[in-house]
């Protein structure tokens, strides 16, 4: 157990649905990761937040969202959703901002299946 | 931009054979690298890391050597377990050009079995 928390386990909706998927980070952890992970592109970072602010964007969608609240908890929202959408979403977390050094921890994950 | 290959799977093999699992990278300067370990229903742990040419990283009867010359970071094991059944993914830690931040880079992951 890495100690990220990730809810919902699965999620089932239709096209052009929103969804929100939630994280908690390890205790003491500032720093939230989400990532996409998907049979044809692997796994894709997406997003980052450091205690609160957008710290990094990588293959993020105009559609997709996210934010980090005051508690350090996270939330990715996907919306508009396309059939192509369909993947395991991880949230990880760590101690830092970033660094070579700095290791992430990764939660369960949440399997969206959009139909 | 970055990148991690790995060989492709699936790998199967017999308890106790060796294993190698193939990883090469493409970074500028000079990244720290990783293998995460992806068991059945659960997210990624970080299995091994080195952060420097000729670092060895190792774990749980698992080796991976950071080979500057040949851009690789192989994984090895002297003898699978049934237990050792999972997806292996290395990756990469580098500073994104221009920027402050640093990134993880994967691969795209490679599916081991073990039988019995």
């Amino acid at each position: 157990d890495s100690g990220v928390t990730q809810t919902p386990k699965h999620l089932i909706t239709a096209t052009g649905q929103r969804v929100t998927l939630r994280c908690s980070p390890r205790s003491g952890d500032l720093s939230v990761y989400w990532y996409q992970q998907s049979l044809d592109q692997g796994l894709q970072f997406l997003i980052q937040y450091y205690n609160g602010e957008e710290r990094a964007k990588g293959n993020i969608l105009e559609r997709f969202s996210a934010q980090q609240f005051p508690d350090l908890h996270s939330e990715l929202n996907l919306s508009s959703l396309e059939l192509g959408d369909s993947a395991l979403y991880f949230c990880a977390s760590s101690v830092r901002a970033g660094g070579l050094y700095n290791e992430q921890f990764f939660g369960p994950g949440t399997r969206l299946t959009v139909l | 931009g970055d990148s991690v290959t790995q060989m492709e799977g699936p790998v199967t093999l017999s308890e106790e054979a060796f294993l190698t699992i193939n990883c090469t990278y493409t970074a500028t300067g000079y990244p720290s690298l990783f293998w995460y370990v992806q068991y059945p229903g659960e997210g990624l742990q970080l299995l091994l890391k080195a952060t420097k040419a000729d670092d060895k990283g190792s774990n749980k009867g698992f080796e991976a050597t950071y080979r500057k010359e040949t851009t690789s970071f192989h994984l090895e094991k002297g003898s699978v377990q049934v237990s050792d059944s999972a997806v292996y993914f290395c990756a990469l830690s580098s500073l994104e050009s221009g920027g402050s931040n640093y990134k993880l880079t994967f691969g795209k992951g490679t599916l081991l079995t073990v039988n019995p």
